[in-house]
């Protein structure tokens, strides 16, 4: 069963910092994965797709790298912003069953002006 | 981006009756949806996945009886908790994918308190 772990829960960094969070998976066969932002008591925005064959997509200010092997995925924000403050999720894609998402936990980011 | 709207944000209902949620993909078609529920401060965890024109596929542990699931069309897919109780008090988000592709889009979200 895949299991999502990211890490650290909380994160606090002040404005203008770069900043990597992290996640791991412990299932190498994975479909793709996904890269989330959730506001308090809001839905969720997508952020970045990798799919398996990928090793990074980029989206403006943010980055995130895959290494099936490993297990890990990272996703980089550059020059942090207090708007960027959110809850960010990591999501793996089943390959076996229609682009099922396995969520983890989240990190809790707070950007201090 | 594709936009999925769910509705309503907030409902509250009393405890044994029933309450519907929709989520609708307003500018693609979605042959797939997915209903996930969230409990605060943990991460979402898949109910069911919803495909147009057929039954839905419930995750190990979920109730089917309890939470039905109807995607009668391509853009509208509906999940009713019957006879609600307070344990089914959580945070309801659905996700669409639009036929073809693979990134999925999340609706808003339905904030569920059972009285």
């Amino acid at each position: 069963k895949q299991e999502v772990t990211q890490i650290p829960a909380a994160l606090s960094v002040p404005e203008g910092e770069n900043l990597v969070l992290n996640c791991s998976f412990t299932d190498s066969a994975i479909y793709n994965l996904q890269w989330f932002r959730q506001d308090p008591g809001k839905g969720l925005t997508s952020l970045l797709l990798i799919q398996s064959s990928q090793r990074e997509q980029t989206s403006g200010r943010l980055n995130a790298s895959l290494d099936k092997s490993s297990g890990r995925s990272t996703l980089y924000i550059a020059a942090s912003q207090p708007g960027d403050s959110a809850t960010y999720l990591c999501a793996v894609g089943d390959i076996q069953g229609a682009q099922k998402l396995v969520f983890g936990q989240g990190t809790r980011l707070t950007i201090n002006p | 981006g594709a936009v999925v709207s769910q509705h309503p944000s907030r409902v509250i209902c009393k405890s044994g009756t029933s309450v519907k949620i929709e989520c609708r993909s307003l500018d693609f078609q979605a042959t797939t949806m997915f209903w996930y529920r969230q409990f605060p401060k943990k991460s979402l965890m898949l109910m069911a996945t919803s495909n147009e024109g057929s039954k839905a596929t419930y995750e190990q542990g979920v109730e089917k009886d309890k939470f039905l699931i109807n995607h009668a069309s391509l853009t509208l897919s509906t999940l009713t908790v019957t006879s609600a109780h307070p344990e089914d008090s959580s945070f309801y988000i659905c996700s669409a994918i639009r036929t073809g592709a693979e990134e999925a889009f999340f609706g808003q979200g339905t904030r569920l308190t059972v009285v």
